[in-house]
């Protein structure tokens, strides 16, 4: 069954490295979207991407982050300057219609 | 704004018995969507079911269905014969439209299912 796959599965990063977390969605899939969940908080929503473009992002979404779709297959996040508070679970996801989003297993970025 | 609302932090249920897990939202989208999401201890989010606002019958997937009441704003999950396996964290959530963009989460029930 086709999934959604992330690497790397636990990233670890000083604080002011940039990262750069990838993922490669359903090959069909249409939309793309970054999530991220602080341990045991809810998972918050970052950004979704849609036709090679953003289409919505948070507040959480600020001018650290970026999202950029290098080639017909990986779909990558990229925090330029990692804070402590940057350390979480995040989630790629995507969807064919946007009626269901499905997750990867997540990267953990620990920033020290 | 989008609000989602589990009041349950944590729920037990025996093995083979059915469970309900709650959820309530607050929107002024007229249109929206609904998701049950199941996280075990590794981790990965599994997506279960999906409801949309306009869709007339609750939505179900195997042993889960979605009790929506729209009236009451409420989406609850139930599973039915429970199995040692279910045992993890449920999140609810909700998208601004009928589709997954923009999903916004509540702060999830953590099932644990006795033998």
């Amino acid at each position: 069954e086709p999934e959604v796959t992330q690497t790397p599965s636990h990233q670890v990063t000083q604080m002011g490295q940039e990262v750069i977390l990838r993922c490669v969605p359903i090959s069909n899939h249409l939309y793309f979207y970054w999530y991220r969940q602080i341990l045991g908080q809810k998972v918050e929503f970052l950004v979704s991407f849609y036709n090679n473009e953003i289409s919505e992002k948070s507040e959480i979404f600020d001018d650290q982050f970026s999202v950029e779709r290098p080639d017909g297959s990986n779909f990558t996040l990229k925090i330029r300057s990692t804070k402590l508070e940057d350390s979480a679970m995040y989630f790629c996801a995507s969807s064919p219609t946007a009626t269901e989003a499905f997750f990867g297993q997540g990267t953990r970025l620990t920033v020290v | 704004a989008q609000k989602i609302t589990q009041t349950q932090p944590g729920m037990f249920v025996q093995e083979k018995e059915a469970v309900t897990l709650d959820c309530t939202y607050d929107t002024s989208d007229p249109s929206y969507g609904l998701f049950w999401y199941k996280q075990p201890s590794s981790g990965e989010m599994i997506f279960l079911i999906y409801q949309g606002s306009y869709d007339q019958q609750n939505a179900t997937e195997g042993r889960y269905s979605l009790n929506f009441q729209k009236a009451r704003k409420s989406a609850n999950l139930v599973i039915s014969a429970s199995q040692l396996g279910d045992s993890a964290m449920y999140f609810c959530a909700m998208s601004p439209s009928t589709g997954a963009n923009n999903l916004f989460f509540g702060t999830g029930t953590r099932l644990t299912v006795i033998p």
